[in-house]
Parts: structure tokens; sequence; C-alpha cells
């Protein structure tokens, strides 16, 4: 059973827009932080954003402050991150990672990743 | 923001060697430094929380250390199958930062 799925993932034109989304299951999504981390072809990892459990806490790296936007919906196990005005070096994979508890704790779970390339 | 400087970038080893990377972040930290493991293609493996608690399932022949500013990451007689990319990140607060990885290639 893989606890989280992202999908959403393509090609899209420079200054266009995106949604990921991240699916999760095995677990009480509600219980947990998320966060979203990319890793551009050929480099290091690169935190992006967190939200807290209830969805009343974000966090974002400044790389994508006022771009990008992070939400979920409970309901649903799912995970959102909304990529707004896309430049050329947010080309990567976008993992969705579940924290052990509070934004801040280490992730025990880590999906698969999903590319997005921006030309 | 809190820099995280992970050395070295890249280095060569034989299976049986005993490696070790540092990682040192720009400010106290305290004890709140991970370290993964990641495979090409894969996503990160977590190895190591609170500088030096082995993960469950986690071979003993890895080992971290370290508080404060200064870490550092040991494999005891490399095996074949920690041929890889490992990487530091801090979790003591936000932005959340990585250090920038080392991969570990067969010499």
């Amino acid at each position: 059973e893989v606890p989280l799925l992202e999908s959403g993932g393509g090609l899209v034109q420079s200054g266009g827009s995106l949604r990921l989304s991240c699916t999760a299951s095995g677990f009480t999504f509600s219980s947990y932080a998320m966060s979203w981390v990319r890793q551009a072809p050929g480099k290091g990892l690169e935190w992006v954003s967190s939200i807290s459990h209830t969805d009343d806490r974000t966090y974002y790296a400044d790389a994508v402050k006022g771009r990008f936007t992070i939400s979920r919906d409970n309901s649903k196990n799912t995970l959102y991150l909304q990529m707004n005005t896309l430049r050329d070096e947010d080309t990567a994979v976008y993992y969705c990672a579940k924290p052990r508890g509070g934004a801040l704790r280490p992730p025990d779970y880590w999906g698969q990743g999903t590319l997005v390339a921006v030309s | 923001d809190i820099q995280m400087t992970q050395s070295p970038s890249s280095l060569s080893a034989s299976v049986g060697d005993r490696i070790t990377i540092t990682c040192q972040a720009s400010q106290d930290i305290r004890k709140y430094l991970i370290w993964y493991q990641q495979r090409p293609g894969k996503p990160p493996k977590l190895l190591i929380t609170d500088a030096s608690t082995l993960e469950v399932g986690v071979p003993s022949r890895f080992s971290g250390g370290g508080s404060g500013t200064d870490f550092t990451f040991t494999i005891n007689s490399l095996q074949a199958e920690d041929y890889a990319t490992y990487y530091c990140q801090q979790h003591d607060s936000f932005p959340l930062t990585f250090g920038g990885g080392t991969k570990v290639e067969m010499k």
C-alpha cells in the first residue's frame, strides 16, 4: 500500500499554472501536518511548503511565496499545491511528505513524486 | 534562514570502509537534525532523527552525532547497498533547509 500518491504534474509553459494533489491512505490524514519538497533534475532537495493538520497555519519557502498555495481537504484525505506564475526554475520532481506529527517533525512517509516541467 | 553546509559533496569508498559526512548549521539548531538516504529515482529515506536516533529497521552500521551547529554521519563498514546520496536537514525552524548532499560512489 502506498501511503502517499502525488498527481497533477506535467509540462507547462513559463507563466502558467498547475495544481498538484497528494492522496493519502493508511493513516489518519487529518491528524498530521503535511509538506511539499521538490528536487530539480540532478540537484538536491528543497523544502517548498508545509501546512498544519487543521489548515490554519501554512509555511512557504521564499522562492515560492506569493506564487504557490498549499491547502488540504481532510474529508478527501488530499493535500494540494496550487502553483501559479511558474518559472523555469520550478522544474522539479515534487514530493509530498508526512511529518511525524507537527509540521516541523521529521517526515516518515514520502510519495514517489510527480514531475513538473516548465518550458 | 538557517544554512546547512554539508561536506564533502562526493566521496569514493570501497565496501568495508568507514565514511563520515559532516553537516554544519549556520546557527544553533539544538538536536533537530535529520539524515536521509536517497537512491536514484526514489524519494528520500529517513535514517536518523534528532541527530543520533536511528530509525527502526535501519542497520546499526549507520550512526549520527553532534548538537548545536556541528553534526556528523558515519557508515561503519560500507555495504554495496549504501552507495547513494545522503542529505542532512534541519527541522528546528522554518524555512526547513537541507544540506547540499553527499554522493557516495564506489571506489
